[in-house]
Parts: C-alpha cells; sequence; structure tokens
C-alpha cells in the first residue's frame, strides 16, 4: 500500500514568509509525528498527534510553529515569518497504534530560507 | 548532554570488513531502542529493533546493556550497499522518538 506522503518535496521561501507543510499518513494510522532534521543532525522531535489530538508539542521551538490534524488524517505544519534557522527537512512519521509499532517515515520537505 | 550521544564518524572500511557502531542514551527510563539507517537525501527507515538479550538479523547484530546505558550494532561482511547513516534511537515509552546525530559508514571496493 501506500507510505507516507509529503509536499512539497523541496520549498524555498524568502524570510519573513508563511509556509504550510503537508503530510499524509499511511491509511489508518492513528498516531502522526512531526520531526526537523537539521543538516547533519538527527531528527528531532516536534510535536505528535493521536487522532486529531494534538498530544505533544514540547519540540515546537516558537510560538511561530503551528501544526493541525483537524480530521484525524492529513497534517499541516505551519510556519509563520520564517526565519534562516528554519532551513532544514521537515519529516512527518505515522504509526498504526501501539507504542512498539514501527513508525513509518516520509520522504520529507527540504525547507529552505533565504 | 545529548539525549542520545554517537560517534559521527565516518567510518571507512572496505567491502567485507567487521564495524561495530555505538551508542549511549542518558535517559535510564527509555523503554525500547532502535537502529534506522538513513541514506543520503532520504528519510530514516528501521533496520532493526533491539533487546536486553541481542537479537540478529543476516549480518546485523544489536546489543542493548541497560546497565550501562549502552547500545551496539554490528555489520558483518560490509557491503558497498551498507553505506549510510546509521541512526541511534530510544524511545520513553509514548511512541516519540529521540534519534542521536548519527554515525556514518562508507564502504569502499
Amino acid at each position: 500500500g501506500a507510505g507516507v506522503s509529503q509536499s512539497p518535496r523541496y520549498k524555498v521561501a524568502k524570510r519573513g514568509q508563511d509556509v504550510a507543510l503537508r503530510c499524509d499518513p499511511i491509511s489508518g494510522h492513528v498516531s502522526l509525528f512531526w520531526y526537523q532534521q537539521a543538516l547533519g543532525q538527527g531528527p528531532e522531535f516536534l510535536t505528535y498527534f493521536q487522532n486529531e489530538a494534538q498530544l505533544d508539542k514540547s519540540g515546537l521551538p516558537s510560538d511561530r510553529f503551528f501544526a493541525e490534524r483537524p480530521e484525524g488524517s492529513v497534517s499541516t505544519l505551519k510556519i509563520q515569518r520564517t526565519q534562516q534557522e528554519d532551513s532544514a527537512v521537515y519529516l512527518c512519521a505515522s504509526i498504526l497504534s501501539g507504542r512498539s509499532d514501527t513508525q513509518y517515515f516520509g520522504p520529507g520537505t527540504r525547507l529552505t530560507v533565504l | 548532554r545529548k539525549e542520545v550521544e554517537q560517534d559521527p564518524g565516518p567510518f571507512n572500511v572496505p567491502e567485507g570488513a567487521t564495524v561495530a557502531f555505538n551508542c549511549t542514551y542518558s535517559n535510564s527510563a527509555s523503554q525500547s531502542f532502535f537502529w534506522y539507517r538513513q541514506d543520503c537525501r532520504k528519510e530514516p527507515k528501521l533496520l532493526m529493533s533491539v533487546y536486553s538479550s541481542g537479537n540478529e538479523d543476516g549480518r546485523f547484530t544489536a546489543q542493548l546493556n541497560r546497565a550501562s546505558q549502552y547500545i551496539s550494532l554490528l555489520i558483518r561482511d560490509s557491503k558497498l550497499s551498507d553505506s549510510a547513516t546509521y541512526l541511534c534511537v530510544v524511545n520513553k515509552g509514548y511512541s516519540t522518538l529521540t534519534f542521536g546525530k548519527g554515525t556514518m559508514l562508507l564502504v569502499s571496493p
């Protein structure tokens, strides 16, 4: 079946511009995660949804970052007034349900802020 | 101190060599452990879970030492296709994964 998909795959934004990144998890997967991966670093947790509920947003670096999953499937990560330090790959992952289920990652969105 | 620490490498090895990666984690409450593989400009993919009893998957062997908070990955008979970054990952029990920076492996002919 289809894996996790993300769009756009690449995004170039001017500093100060707002961006929206989309994640389509695997159909039926209850939990969805967003991670940020800077160059040369491992992915770092941003936020976590179980169905439509955002259960943990402790990793969001500032109030410019906002995520939603209104119907418990597709999720959008929005970054307002982008800064150069926001340049990174944004990865989305989903799991079926349980704590120990394997996380399946999407291909990521590479954001470059000029 | 980062929660998960790894030697970033790169490890340069010839084909057929055996190579070992180590990782330490700081949170003793961590409950599950994994090695993920990430190819250049690709997403991370699960390589294997890691258990205290040690586990093997073909040429790959993973080991966990909870007392020392130490995780290892051994790759035997390295192939060119093993070239990638290997990410040590821990789960504190509510699904959110904490990743190390990764160890880069380069296997040469």
